[in-house]
């Protein structure tokens, strides 16, 4: 089984500041990593994805993560917030595999201050 | 490419009465498919894996008499509420399972029962 753990449910943060959003998981096999966003009253955007290779990975709306096996974390990075980045950010992980579903963590409100 | 639309986005309906919830994977086939329920400031919950051409598989606790679910087409799964009561309410996503196990979500639909 997998958990995850997304240690800050809620994140301000200055408009043009930098923000890290944390996410550690736990797995006693590999898995896929995702970081997806939620607006008010819509579904999961996905945001990015590790599946293998570089454990630098870049996503839309200029969001990046790195994957680290040692340290089981997978946190997302935004050099630079907009006002428009406020929203419910995801976490989830899956094994590979066929018909596996996502475990999501508790997920983390980034509120960007102007 | 990777969409998926859910229909409708708001119903309100009367307690006792039932409610049919569309996914649709529109420009790829889905074998599989997810239904999550979602409670405000919460992650998400998943409820049931609806798998093409047979039965759904349900999380433990979700009555699978009141949330029926029917997976007939590649590109279509279906969940009714049957005899919708008010603590019924609440948002439903779907996602739909694409290439490389990432899971494409709809945008919700928020089921408010009077």
């Amino acid at each position: 089984a997998q958990s995850v753990t997304q240690l800050d449910s809620q994140v301000p943060v200055f408009e043009e500041a930098p923000v890290e959003l944390r996410c550690n998981y736990s797995s006693s096999v590999s898995v896929y990593l995702f970081w997806y966003v939620q607006y008010p009253n819509q579904g999961l955007q996905l945001l990015l994805k590790y599946l293998s290779g570089s454990t630098l990975v870049k996503g839309i709306n200029g969001f990046e993560a790195e994957f680290n096996k040692s340290q089981t974390s997978f946190h997302l990075r935004k050099p630079s917030v907009h006002i428009s980045d406020t929203a419910e950010y995801f976490c989830a992980v899956t094994p590979p595999g066929s018909a596996r579903q996502l475990t999501f963590g508790s997920g983390t409100q980034l509120t960007v201050l102007p | 490419g990777a969409v998926v639309s859910q229909h409708p986005s708001w119903v309100i309906c009367k307690s006792g009465t039932s409610v049919k919830i569309e996914c649709r994977s529109l420009d790829f086939q889905a074998t599989t498919m997810f239904w999550y329920r979602q409670f405000p400031k919460q992650s998400l919950m998943l409820m049931a894996t609806s798998n093409e051409g047979s039965k759904a598989t349900y999380e433990q606790g979700v009555e699978k008499d009141k949330f029926l679910i029917n997976h007939a087409s590649l590109t279509l799964s279906t969940l009714t509420v049957t005899s919708a009561h008010p603590e019924d309410s609440s948002f439903y996503i779907c996602s739909a399972r694409g290439q490389e196990d990432i899971q494409y979500f709809g945008a919700g639909t928020r089921l408010s029962v009077l």
